[in-house]
């Protein structure tokens, strides 16, 4: 039973490129959050999908938009991108009626 | 300005020594709790849940304490080994009301297990 994946492990971008990040859920799940953990930090929500849909924002700029979808799996992109944006980037997966939330490896991100 | 979150509250103990780690949490409305573990370079990996119906709830090695009066949780690890060693993560999951469940996170204990 495969658990979150996320690709890829690493990036390098540089400021004012964009980046895509992408997530498959755990099996049976059909929900995806993503999160930002700087270094030193506990994680912070940036959204959740579902039905290919975003359910909930947390609070970050437009920037950061994502997609879902039929298959579950999901994308993060965020645009214009600042040195203040590297850190860890984590997906975590449910299913509808479940809570808990099962994280991936996460992306390193580094924006220089 | 803010530097708390690059300075961890740090635990240490002794290989076969129990280790409590304590976290505060801030939304009273808040109904599921998860303590996750942390390993250098690797996503959070999931624990023990409780509901705010219970106060306590034990799993291998590890039990969970819920005081919803001061809003207090606490993650105690038995016997605890060298691959105890990570940053334990407290997290709330409240409802927001549309079926959605955000996690916030607190700000992480760094448990170091002296051999």
């Amino acid at each position: 039973d495969a658990g979150v994946t996320q690709s890829p492990t690493h990036l390098i971008k540089t400021r004012g490129q964009q980046v895509t990040l992408r997530c498959s859920p755990k099996s049976g799940h059909d929900t995806v959050s993503w999160y930002q953990q700087a270094l030193g930090q506990g994680p912070q929500f940036i959204f959740q999908y579902y039905e290919e849909e975003e359910r909930q924002r947390g609070n970050f700029p437009d920037r950061f938009s994502g997609h879902q979808f039929p298959n579950y799996s999901s994308e993060l992109n965020v645009n214009a991108l600042l040195l203040g944006d590297s850190a860890l980037y984590l997906c975590a997966s449910n299913s509808g009626r479940g809570e808990t939330q099962y994280f991936g490896p996460g992306t390193r991100l580094l924006v220089l | 300005g803010e530097s708390v979150g690059l300075h961890l509250p740090t635990l240490s103990v002794q290989e076969g020594d129990n280790s409590i780690i304590n976290c505060a949490y801030s939304n009273s409305a808040s109904d599921y709790f998860i303590w996750y573990k942390q390993e250098s370079g690797k996503g959070p990996q999931f624990i023990i849940d409780i509901r705010s119906n219970m106060d306590k709830r034990q799993g291998q090695r590890v039990t969970v304490l819920l005081n919803k009066t001061v809003k207090h949780l606490s993650l105690q690890i038995a016997a605890t080994q060298p691959g105890d060693s990570a940053v334990y993560f407290c997290a709330e999951n409240g409802d927001s009301g549309a079926g959605s469940y955000q996690l916030t996170f607190g700000k992480g204990t760094k448990l170091s297990v002296i051999p």
